[in-house]
């Protein structure tokens, strides 16, 4: 049962346009977002977040939105840049009272940033 | 990563041996994850630890086992390796219960049993 989905398993997108990577999620407990990005041998590192009392959050050239209704959220990039192509996991928690806050990852998304 | 280091970062087992991924951290930080990572799975739990002998199953603990004797090791025990079991293995900690400052990921383990 995967709660949260990534269904595009890539995406390729010319430098200087914009990358949109979307995250469907199942759980309606899960109430705190995020993606990370990831390199080639190397660990996922963060990369922006969201709450779900928040229906955007922007950091640079990042930004993240949330659309509760319909259980999806999205990472915008732009301008894309090569450095950007890597691996992109979307992933959710459920932060409130009582909850365990485990981050719960979507498959993931490869980007490819052509100059 | 900083404040985060996995070993060993590649090994190659035989089918039916123990093999004990560990994950050091030195950042005190109360939080520690086991994650794999497969093609078309993402990154999913395996155990995780809430403090020094804390420890639960996340969703595909299955034939692992996890032990946390002290704050900044956390290890994973294959008890009898299968090749169901080749993958990345990642390590992961955080300052929060709720990980929403983000988790901080080791640089993996590949895990090859043949």
């Amino acid at each position: 049962d995967q709660q949260v989905k990534q269904n595009s398993p890539s995406l390729s997108v010319q430098e200087g346009r914009i990358s949109i990577l979307n995250c469907d999620y199942t759980n309606s407990m899960f109430d705190y977002f995020l993606w990370y990005k990831k390199y080639p041998a190397e660990g996922p590192t963060f990369l922006i977040s969201i709450s779900s009392i928040k229906d955007k959050n922007e950091d640079g050239r990042f930004t993240v939105f949330l659309n509760k209704s319909a259980k999806h959220l999205s990472l915008h990039i732009v301008p894309s840049q090569p450095g950007d192509s890597a691996v992109y996991f979307c992933a959710a928690s459920a932060v409130g009272s009582g909850n365990t806050g485990k981050l719960i990852f979507g498959q993931g998304t490869t980007l490819q940033v052509k100059p | 990563d900083a404040g985060i280091t996995q070993s060993p970062r590649h090994k190659v087992t035989e089918t039916g041996t123990p093999v004990t991924l560990r994950c050091h951290q030195t950042e005190n930080h109360r939080y520690m994850y086991w994650y794999r990572q497969d093609p078309g799975h993402g990154l999913r739990l395996i155990h995780y630890s809430y403090g020094v002998k804390d420890t639960d199953k996340g969703e595909v603990s299955d034939g692992y086992s996890v032990s946390r004797s002290k704050t900044e090791d956390f290890l994973l025990t294959l008890e009898s390796a299968t090749s169901s079991q080749t993958s990345v293995y990642f390590c992961a900690i955080s300052e929060t219960r709720t990980g929403n400052y983000g988790y901080t990921f080791g640089s993996g383990t590949r895990l090859t049993v043949v």
